[in-house]
């Protein structure tokens, strides 16, 4: 069974960059059918796509942050990435990796979540 | 993108039915059949509970039913359980691979 990790600081200084990895293990990055989704949710807020990223290397984004986000992929360590940057108080939320499937366009699979405070 | 509407709160007595509406547009809901919701338990990851409007995943009760119309879809809990306390949200593809959550919708089982 696919199971996703994320891992990364917990604590980001404002206007520096947040810079998450998220690990697959239990299946391969590189299948045709899904791509790998990064969402974030503000403590007692919605969810917030963020973006994702086909194993081909392209990427798609949330227009409000697109300007501010990296999302890559590394087929030989069944990883993918989120970089966000010039962070702010806003940007204080927990941050979900994801599985969409492709063409289906819904979730199937995700991580367990980490928390990320932007605080000096 | 905007965000899909939600009313933020949604409640019922056990054994009774409650509908949840989600309402965007026609350049996500209205667009196309790949509306999905998720059950999200306090501290927990969300969990798929319908997808592509009706479709059910396996596990999921067939208490939790889709529809759509228009610009706006629906989640209909039946018979109410005290489990199914939770946060819902919806999802829909906004084009270019994107997806637009909905806002969530607490729902409580008095």
């Amino acid at each position: 069974q696919l199971q996703l990790q994320e891992s990364g600081p917990g604590l980001v200084k404002p206007s520096e960059t947040l810079s998450l990895t998220c690990t697959v293990s239990g299946g391969s990055i590189s299948s045709s059918s899904y791509y790998w989704g990064w969402i974030r949710q503000p403590p007692g807020k919605g969810l917030e796509w963020i973006g994702g990223a086909y194993y081909s290397g392209s990427t798609y984004f949330n227009p409000s942050l697109k300007s501010r986000v990296t999302i890559s992929v590394d087929t030989s360590k069944n990883q993918f990435f989120l970089k966000l940057s010039s962070v702010t108080a806003a940007d204080t939320a927990v941050y979900y990796c994801a599985r969409p499937l492709w063409y289906h366009y819904y979730i199937d699979v995700w991580g367990k979540g980490t928390t990320v405070t932007v605080s000096s | 993108q905007s965000a899909l509407t939600q009313p933020p709160s949604a409640s019922g007595s056990p054994g009774q039915s409650v509908i949840i509406s989600c309402t965007g547009n026609r350049s996500d809901v209205g667009g196309y059949n790949y509306v999905s919701w998720y059950q999200q338990h306090p501290g927990k990851a969300p969990k798929l509970m319908i997808y592509e409007v009706t479709k059910r995943p396996s596990g999921v009760p067939d208490r939790f039913s889709g529809s759509k119309s228009g610009n706006t879809a629906s989640l209909t809990v039946s018979g109410l359980q005290a489990e199914d306390e939770a946060d819902y949200y919806c999802t829909s593809y906004a084009g270019s691979n994107n997806l637009v959550f909905g806002g969530g919708t607490k729902l409580t089982v008095l």
